[in-house]
């Protein structure tokens, strides 16, 4: 059974660019959160989905960030119009039942670079 | 101040010795998590609990609802042990499911 995957492991983008980071939650899991860890700081919620649904987006920044988790494929975050300071490692977690009792299974995360 | 405190932020100990980390919190919670984030950046969860206390190998984890705090312990600590040690909480069921996280603790075991 595989774990959660996110890919790429590693994203350059230049300042103004999109980037796009992608989720596959584990098999039979339908929650999916998003966690941003800035350098040198600590894990921040960003926002939860269950499939086709945004469940709890008050992490999110207002503007330029989205997320969105289709009835078929993986979960999306996309940044748009990047800055450099939106370089951080971005975890995906997923869980079976609603977080709040379940535990959360943490992807490898995703680094993103901007120049 | 943060929804939850851990402590130390940097523990430095010698292989074998038994370590405490602790974690504090200030809101309601429906369950306490303690997850290991390793050198390379990967996240493991450890353990999560809502009461009394867990055992996994060498790592336990406690926690008492009533005082809002939680410790984890190394018994017979090993340089592999070496990693950040996070603390967060499920906030209560009316407060959705996103995690709340501690700053973390730096363990470092030298042979």
């Amino acid at each position: 059974n595989a774990g959660v995957m996110q890919n790429p492991r590693h994203l350059v983008r230049r300042r103004g660019q999109e980037a796009r980071l992608r989720c596959s939650p584990m098999k039979g899991h339908s929650h999916v959160y998003w966690y941003r860890q800035l350098p040198e700081e600590g894990l921040k919620f960003m926002v939860y989905l269950q499939k086709e649904n945004i469940i709890d987006e008050s992490g999110m920044p207002k503007e330029r960030f989205s997320a969105e988790f289709p009835k078929e494929g993986p979960s999306i975050l996309r940044i748009q119009q990047v800055v450099r300071g939106d370089s951080a490692a971005y975890f995906c977690a997923s869980s079976q039942l609603t977080g709040g009792a379940d535990t959360q299974y943490f992807g490898p995360g995703t680094r993103l670079t901007v120049l | 101040k943060n929804e939850v405190e851990q402590s130390p932020q940097n523990l430095t100990a010698q292989e074998g010795e038994f370590i405490t980390i602790n974690c504090s919190y200030s809101v309601g919670i429906s369950a306490l998590h303690w997850l290991q984030q390793h050198p390379g950046g990967g996240i493991v969860s450890l353990f999560m609990l809502s009461s009394g206390k867990k055992k996994h190998g060498r790592l336990i984890a406690t926690i008492n609802i009533q005082e809002k705090h939680s410790s984890l312990h190394i018994t017979a600590s090993h340089p592999r042990d070496s990693a950040v040690y996070i603390c967060a909480v499920s906030p209560d069921e009316t407060s959705g499911s996103r995690l709340t996280f501690g700053e973390g603790t730096q363990l470092t075991v030298n042979p």
